[in-house]
């Protein structure tokens, strides 16, 4: 079965533009998370969502926007990006929507701001 | 708000060696899950455990979940190269929300 994909892989922006990266969950998963890891930190939870609802929201500004469609795949944006948003982002799912359901990765999409 | 510390954050030892980083909170969480991550690569779940006290075994990976499901361990036998990668714990906060708090991680490193 295939994994979590994640689409770029890689991403080179300019501060103020805006950015999409997309995610397809494993098949028969519902929940999909996005997490934002910079260098050397764990990853930071951005959102969820579960049946194309958000479901929760990490600290992070209104330029962070998502959405979940009903095949289940997602769509992260990002506006007016900053250097600081320079990150991996990660797309992860889940079969259920509580956090006692294992969450599987996705490779990331690796985002430069420049 | 819950936060995960862990401890070492670097580790380079000798392949052979035996090795053991820790995952400490002041929260308690309803389960934990261990991850390893290569450069450039998405973290991949090694195992998740749920009870107070409970010990998992991956072959040369042992996992313990405090009594009071505030800490855990991962303890590695006889590393290889191969064991080479950041550590990441992560714990799940329970309730409705889904969302993973990850601690920074170890970076281990294993010399052949």
């Amino acid at each position: 079965d295939a994994g979590v994909t994640q689409s770029p892989t890689h991403l080179i922006k300019t501060r103020g533009q805006q950015v999409t990266l997309r995610c397809s969950p494993i098949s028969g998963h519902k929940s999909v998370s996005w997490y934002q890891q910079v260098l050397g930190q764990g990853p930071q939870f951005i959102f969820q969502y579960y049946e194309k609802e958000e479901r929760g929201r990490g600290n992070f500004p209104d330029r962070f926007s998502a959405r979940q469609f009903p095949n289940y795949s997602s769509e992260l944006n990002v506006n007016a990006l900053l250097l600081g948003d320079s990150a991996l982002y990660l797309c992860a799912s889940s079969f259920r929507l509580q956090s006692i359901y294992e969450q599987y990765f996705g490779p990331g999409t690796r985002l430069t701001v420049t | 708000t819950q936060l995960l510390e862990q401890s070492p954050q670097f580790l380079s030892i000798q392949e052979g060696e035996n090795l053991t980083v820790y995952c400490n909170s002041s929260s308690v969480f309803s389960s934990l899950q261990w991850y390893r991550q290569e450069p450039g690569e998405g973290p991949v779940l090694l195992v998740t455990v749920v009870t107070g006290g409970e010990v998992k075994k991956l072959k040369r990976l042992t996992f313990q979940f405090g009594d009071a499901r505030k800490d855990s361990s991962l303890h590695i036998t006889a590393a290889q190269p191969g064991d080479t990668g950041l550590y990441l714990c992560a714990g799940a906060g329970g309730g409705s929300q889904g969302n993973l708090i990850f601690g920074k991680g170890t970076k281990l490193s294993v010399k052949p």
